[in-house]
């Protein structure tokens, strides 16, 4: 069975400063890969970042970037330079990759509301 | 191209009555997914098509609901004799199935059972 940990049910940031939105997870699969998704108050669930289990360097995506801690089994996203268009609601999420199953397991969430 | 579209956005039912809802995945996704997120909740997973095999079902809280995907493509999620707990947005997403298996996700319906 899978876990996603998400302990910042709400996150204030100043506009043009970082921000760390913080995931851990538990899995006893030894290859896995993590995800963060944003979903707008339009509802829409949309894909940000991804890093696998065995992947060594951290992932980055434009201003996203993923601080993954394997050993501390933390996946957690990093946005730079923020803008009031990232405020929105952050799922951590993660996907087995042993076996057939690859349906993601979510976290539950972290509001994120940019300030002017 | 386009998305993942599904129908219909909205859907307001009377308790008990049965409900059909409807995905189209984008073009050449081998892999389905349909979740449903309750409100400020995250997404939970109800059920998986990968291709022709066998869905993974283990996800369906009931024997009410059920899911069939039709010509490996659109999909409709069905759910019989609705409850208010049923209530929820249901969200499709499709996958190519190939790593690193990002799945897309559709604009979800909103299901109210009253």
């Amino acid at each position: 069975a899978q876990k996603i940990t998400q302990t910042q049910p709400g996150m204030f940031v100043q506009e043009k400063e970082a921000v760390t939105l913080d995931c851990t997870y538990d899995t006893s699969d030894q290859s896995y890969g993590l995800f963060w998704y944003k979903q707008p108050s339009s509802g829409e669930m949309i894909f940000l970042i991804y890093q696998g289990s065995y992947d060594e360097q951290n992932a980055t995506e434009g201003r996203y970037s993923l601080n993954f801690q394997k050993a501390r089994k933390s996946a957690n996203l990093v946005i730079s330079a923020s803008q009031l268009g990232d405020s929105a609601m952050y799922f951590c999420a993660m996907i087995p990759l042993g076996g057939s199953a690859r349906q993601l397991t979510f976290g539950s969430g972290t509001q994120l509301t940019v300030l002017p | 191209g386009a998305g993942v579209s599904q129908s219909p956005s909205n859907k307001v039912t009377e308790k008990g009555k049965d409900v059909e809802l409807r995905c189209d995945p984008i073009s050449g996704h081998t892999a389905l997914y349909w979740y449903r997120q309750s409100l400020g909740q995250g997404l939970e997973f109800l059920i998986y098509f990968q291709g022709n095999s066998a869905p993974d079902k283990s996800g369906l809280p009931s024997d009410r609901f059920s899911a069939e995907r039709t010509g490996g493509s659109v999909s409709t999620l069905t759910i019989q004799r609705t409850q208010q707990e049923d209530s929820a947005v249901y969200l499709c997403a499709s996958s190519s199935g190939v790593l690193p298996y990002e799945q897309y996700f559709g604009p979800g319906t909103r299901l109210t059972v009253t």
